[in-house]
């Protein structure tokens, strides 16, 4: 079964760091590009931050570039996004996602769970 | 830039049927996008990818009642009789060039 299990979350205070990450099963990791996506309380859904297969090509929202750094390790099967200087505005529930097809950008087709993220003092 | 529209909410009964309609954004009308659902307290859901000439690739276990269709800039999500479960929140996403996401603003389906 393809499966995505975040964790990491929790409360941290504004100014603070967490790190997040995203076990990945079922699939060949290395072959597909991996994203984050959040969803504040009662809001949308916003595109966070996304690696190529071979983190060769990596992008960021305007929101959290400068602040998130996003990295995975094939060998582990696992994602990561690191978060500094946490600010109230990012509060939201976090989502890993698997890009559909091999080795380019394309649909998101798999989601995990989520990992709650509360910035506040 | 490369954006997509949604309605905030759309209604319809019980057994109807519903359209959904994602507009990208000018210079845009090419892209495919993706669908994708999220019913009260779930994870999103992806349902299909939907190219520019209305072919669609649907996610596993999909309803047939679920279907996609494009017209110019529009990327139409059909609902058919309509079932209570279907009350959701449904996505539009796209992904342009290079690493990066766009997603719409969300339609609020209520079923009747």
């Amino acid at each position: 079964e393809v499966q995505l299990v975040e964790s990491g979350g929790g409360l941290v205070q504004p100014g603070r760091s967490l790190r997040l990450s995203c076990a990945a099963s079922g699939f060949t990791f290395d072959d597909y590009a991996m994203h984050w996506v959040r969803q504040a309380p009662g809001k949308g859904l916003e595109w966070v931050s996304g690696i190529s297969w071979n983190s060769g090509s990596i992008g960021y929202a305007d929101s959290v570039k400068g602040r998130f750094t996003i990295s995975r390790d094939n060998a582990k099967n696992s994602l990561y996004l690191q978060m500094n200087s946490l600010r109230a505005e990012d509060t939201a529930l976090y989502y890993c996602a698997k890009v559909r097809v091999t080795m380019r950008s394309d649909a998101f087709d798999i989601w995990g769970q989520g990992t709650m993220v509360t910035v506040s003092s | 830039q490369l954006v997509l529209t949604q309605s905030p909410s759309a209604s319809a009964s019980l057994g109807a049927s519903v359209k959904l309609t994602c507009t990208l954004s000018s210079g845009h009308s090419s892209y495919a996008i993706a669908w994708h659902q999220q019913q009260p307290e779930k994870g999103p859901r992806y349902l299909m990818k939907l190219n520019s000439d209305g072919s669609h690739s649907k996610g596993d276990g999909i309803p047939d009642r679920f279907s996609g269709s494009s017209s110019g800039a529009e990327r139409y999500l059909t609902i058919s009789s309509l079932q209570s479960e279907d009350e959701a929140d449904y996505y539009c996403q796209t992904w342009g060039t290079g690493i990066r996401g766009v997603f719409g603003g969300g339609t609020k389906l209520t079923v009747l």
